[in-house]
């Protein structure tokens, strides 16, 4: 049972331009969103979160956004540059699981020059 | 501050041989976990620790995985005796611990085991 799931494996959008992640869930008990970014042969890196009492949460060129009717999140980066070429994943966690982190598959994202 | 120290980096051994992962958190940190990454997939938790305690082992094959953390420090994974599905990059994480329902995770690099 995939609880999260990113339903595009890759994504290539041009240097400048807005590059779009999606995420779905199924699991209504969760309760705080978090996307990671990996780069090859490193750790998962911490992104931006984002609490289920919120719709949106901004940091830098980074916005996610929280649709919880749709039970639906997105991860906009805006200028993309080629240094965000990388592998993002999208996790949830809920309160009665502790910190535990549910992932998705994962989204490579390639910004091109 | 020092991040999450794992090693070895990667691994390669035949199928029924054990092998052994180590982990070294960031100091102070309480929380201790340890994920699965295979190919195309995303990390899936095996185990957590709060301490030197267990906090969280539903998703491990307790059959052949085992983790210890004894002193509440460093940790060890084990498969014993490895299959070929096992072949996945293994990550461990660890957190503050807070009493918050969440903390975040800083994650080391992680070990690469293929199994032949």
């Amino acid at each position: 049972d995939q609880q999260v799931k990113q339903n595009s494996p890759s994504l290539s959008v041009q240097e400048g331009r807005i590059s779009i992640l999606n995420c779905d869930y199924t699991n209504s008990m969760f309760d705080y969103f978090l996307w990671y970014k990996k780069y090859p042969a490193e750790g998962p890196t911490f992104l931006i979160s984002i609490s289920s009492i919120k719709d949106k949460n901004e940091d830098g060129r980074f916005t996610v956004f929280l649709n919880k009717s749709a039970k639906h999140l997105s991860l906009h980066i805006v200028p993309s540059q080629p240094g965000d070429s990388a592998v993002y994943f999208c996790a949830a966690s809920d309160k009665t699981s502790g910190s535990r982190l549910t992932f998705g598959e994962g989204t490579q994202l390639t910004v091109n020059p | 501050e020092a991040g999450v120290a794992q090693s070895p980096r990667y691994k390669i051994i035949e199928k029924r041989q054990s092998v052994a992962f180590w982990c070294n958190p960031i100091s102070g940190h309480a929380t201790l976990y340890w994920y699965q990454q295979i190919l195309g997939q995303g990390p899936k938790l095996l185990i957590q620790f709060q301490n030197n305690g267990v906090v969280d082992d539903s998703q491990l094959p307790k059959d052949r995985f085992s983790a210890e953390r004894l002193k509440g420090v460093d940790s060890t994974l084990k498969i014993q005796p490895a299959k070929l599905e096992d072949s996945a990059v293994y990550l461990c994480a660890s957190s503050t611990g807070g009493s918050s329902s969440y903390n975040e995770q800083f994650f080391g690099p992680g070990t690469r085991l293929t199994v032949l």
